[in-house]
């Protein structure tokens, strides 16, 4: 049973450049949430999606935003990187009846 | 709005011996309460949740937490610790309006485990 991956692992960007990472979550799972995990710190909620819409989002600028596909995976975009956008991001499933989230391992973005 | 916090930045601790994690949140409501662990490199594994009923609740490799709500805490401990269980805790709160997606975390605490 394959838990919540993410893509890719690893990528360093260049600051004003654009960044797509990509998530599939657990099977079964039907709600994707994206969080922020700078260094040293806790994971902060970014937004979270499900049937294909954003259903609630945290403190975060517009140039963070998202999409979930018909088959639950999820995409989340970032514009205009700025060095403070370095940090793991993590992507988060869960369903109705298997409510706790599930963490995927995360991409380590670097913006130089 | 929600917010935890964990005093404890860093925890050293013997193998073998007792663990106990702080963990401190403001809701004005009943909470959702959550323990993960992160080992370096990793993602978040849930250790243990509290969403009602008994504030005594178990988790998985050994660990437990205790919801007291008139302290506002959900410590963690364990009777026993290994040294396998040397990583970083965060515990978080969930609000029951806005579900256990969007959770706050606390800062963290990293634990070490001396031989």
């Amino acid at each position: 049973d394959a838990g919540v991956t993410q893509s890719p692992t690893h990528l360093i960007k260049t600051r004003g450049q654009q960044v797509t990472l990509r998530c599939s979550p657990k099977s079964g799972h039907d709600t994707v949430s994206w969080y922020q995990q700078a260094l040293g710190q806790g994971p902060q909620f970014i937004f979270q999606y499900y049937e294909e819409e954003e259903r609630q989002r945290g403190n975060f600028p517009d140039r963070f935003s998202g999409h979930q596909f018909p088959n639950y995976s999820s995409e989340l975009n970032v514009n205009a990187l700025l060095l403070g956008d370095s940090a793991l991001y993590l992507c988060a499933s869960s369903s109705r009846t298997d409510s706790p989230l599930h963490f995927g391992n995360g991409t380590r973005l670097t913006v130089t | 709005a929600q917010s935890v916090t964990q005093p404890d930045i860093h925890i050293t601790v013997s193998e073998g011996a007792s663990l106990e994690l702080r963990c401190n949140y403001s809701y004005g409501a009943t909470p959702y309460l959550f323990w993960y662990v992160q080992s370096p490199g990793q993602g978040l594994q849930l250790l243990l949740k509290y969403f009602s009923g008994d504030t005594l609740v178990q988790g998985i490799k050994g660990f437990e937490a205790e919801f007291k709500r008139s302290q506002s805490s959900f410590n963690l401990r364990k009777p026993s610790v290994h040294w396998s269980d040397a990583a970083e805790y965060f515990c978080a709160v969930g609000a029951r309006q806005t579900g256990f997606q969007k959770l706050v975390f606390g800062t963290g605490t990293r634990l070490l485990v001396s031989p």
